[in-house]
């Protein structure tokens, strides 16, 4: 069955480390997305990508990096330089940016300790 | 102030009893969408709507443009719909979803 995968589910890493979480989506979508959802928040868009190699900031992409060197597969990356790392993450995919239905990963929970 | 209000924020009901969630937008909208989060995170898109009424099931989602506002329901409520509920809406000139803060629905049996 086509879907997104995120892993891990769960992260822990030590503060002042990058970290990198993975989606993969084998939908065949042109765009990919990341979210990030804290409590009492609706979901924030960090980044995303309309087509492979091209990408543009969310709301909240300081502190944050991406790539998107193949379709099916859109990383993202925590740096040290985001200063509230610990949150919920999700991926979502959809088959041309701000066209269709989304599909969303079932997210990786990162605590920074 | 966000863009997209949910009520209510906390909602507990009965087994079979008929569930109204509400969503109101200050935007103009090219769509709006209804998602279910379940307790372990993962988000399911249930709906996506720009106009009139859609349903799947028990799950019934209408849409009044003129009136920024749009409502999810569920009839014959079952402890298995427990989850949080997700307006978001797609600005016509937007790049990006705007999402509401979500309602949790709990049904107890």
């Amino acid at each position: 069955d086509g879907g997104i995968t995120q892993s891990p589910k769960y992260l822990f890493r030590k503060e002042g480390q990058n970290v990198t979480l993975s989606c993969e989506q084998n939908l065949n979508h042109d765009a990919m997305y990341w979210y990030r959802q804290d409590p009492g928040q609706g979901l924030r868009l960090i980044y995303y990508s309309q087509i492979v190699n091209d990408f543009q900031k969310g709301d909240i992409a300081e502190g944050y990096s991406v790539s998107r060197e193949k379709k099916e597969s859109f990383p993202l990356t925590v740096t040290s330089a985001q200063k509230n790392p610990t949150a919920f993450y999700l991926c979502a995919s959809s088959i041309q940016h701000r066209q269709g239905g989304y599909t969303f990963g079932s997210g990786t929970r990162l605590t920074v300790v | 102030k966000n863009e997209v209000e949910q009520s209510p924020q906390n909602l507990t009901a009965q087994e079979g009893e008929f569930i109204t969630i509400n969503c109101s937008y200050s935007v103009g909208i090219s769509a709006l969408h209804w998602l279910q989060q379940h307790p372990g995170g993962g988000i399911v898109s249930l709906f996506m709507l720009s106009s009139g009424k859609k349903k799947h099931g028990r799950l019934i989602a209408t849409i009044n443009i003129q009136e920024k506002h749009s409502s999810l329901h569920i009839t014959a409520s079952h402890p298995r719909d427990s989850a949080v509920y997700i307006c978001a809406v797609m600005g016509g000139g937007s790049e990006k979803l705007v999402f509401g803060k979500g309602t949790k629905l709990t049904v107890n049996p």
